[in-house]
């Protein structure tokens, strides 16, 4: 069964720099095809893709954020590391992180980890 | 970036109705060598992570009741819930993934019970 569980603080402060964790179990980040990626939610708002990280460690980020965002993977541990810096309360949100394989779309999400900005 | 721009924002069916969603994409997601639609659906219901209904457009998702449907090609796009149920309450997005390197989303419709 392949799952995704994202843990992480539940509240930041801003300016500050905000760490999540993708733990995978089910499949291989370092099977061909597979790769990872984070998408958040604000609350009551849409779905915005952030960053990807693919099996060969290939690496692509959303245009607009792509200055504050950094993703890893520890294949090893089965982790997906992502860390945004300069937090700020509009980046309060629902974070997930979802499989893709290559060609298809994010078929198997994590329930998601919410986190607030605010000092 | 692709843009997704889903219509309505929102509608309110009665129980056993049809629902139609709409969604264009700002360019085509029509891949010619395969002639594929990198366009996906998904069903987000309260406090829950997205679930994917529909992918290539018109594929079902293994265990997607038949009720849901997708059309489509090339910028415009079409998911059909045939007969609402209960169940079907929800907010449904369209996402592409012809982009290699990014991806994007719809703003999402809200599907209520009239």
């Amino acid at each position: 069964q392949v799952t995704l569980k994202e843990s992480g603080p539940v509240l930041v402060k801003p300016t500050e720099t905000l760490t999540l964790t993708c733990s995978v179990s089910g499949f291989s980040l370092s099977s061909a095809r597979m790769s990872v990626s984070w998408i958040r939610q604000p609350p009551g708002k849409a779905l915005e893709w952030l960053a990807h990280i693919f099996s060969n460690d290939e690496k692509s980020y959303n245009t607009s954020l792509k200055s504050r965002l950094t993703i890893s993977k520890d294949t090893s541990k089965s982790q997906v590391v992502l860390t945004m810096t300069y937090m700020d309360p509009v980046d309060t949100a629902t974070y997930y992180c979802a499989r893709k394989k290559w060609g298809d779309p994010f078929d198997i999400w994590g329930q998601g980890t919410m986190v607030t900005v605010s000092s | 970036d692709i843009v997704m721009t889903q219509s309505p924002d929102s509608l309110a069916v009665s129980l056993g109705e049809r629902a139609t969603i709409n969604c264009k994409s700002s360019q085509s997601v029509l891949y010619t060598s395969n002639n594929k639609n990198f366009l996906a659906w998904y069903q987000q219901k309260p406090g829950q992570p997205p679930k994917l209904l529909i992918y290539w457009a018109s594929t079902r998702e293994s265990g997607v009741p038949d009720r849901f449907s997708g059309s489509g090609s090339g910028t415009d796009f079409t998911l059909t819930i045939s007969s609402l149920q209960a169940e079907d309450v929800a907010v449904y997005y369209c996402h592409q993934y012809y982009s290699p390197l990014s991806w994007t989303f719809g703003q999402g419709t809200k599907v209520e019970i009239k």
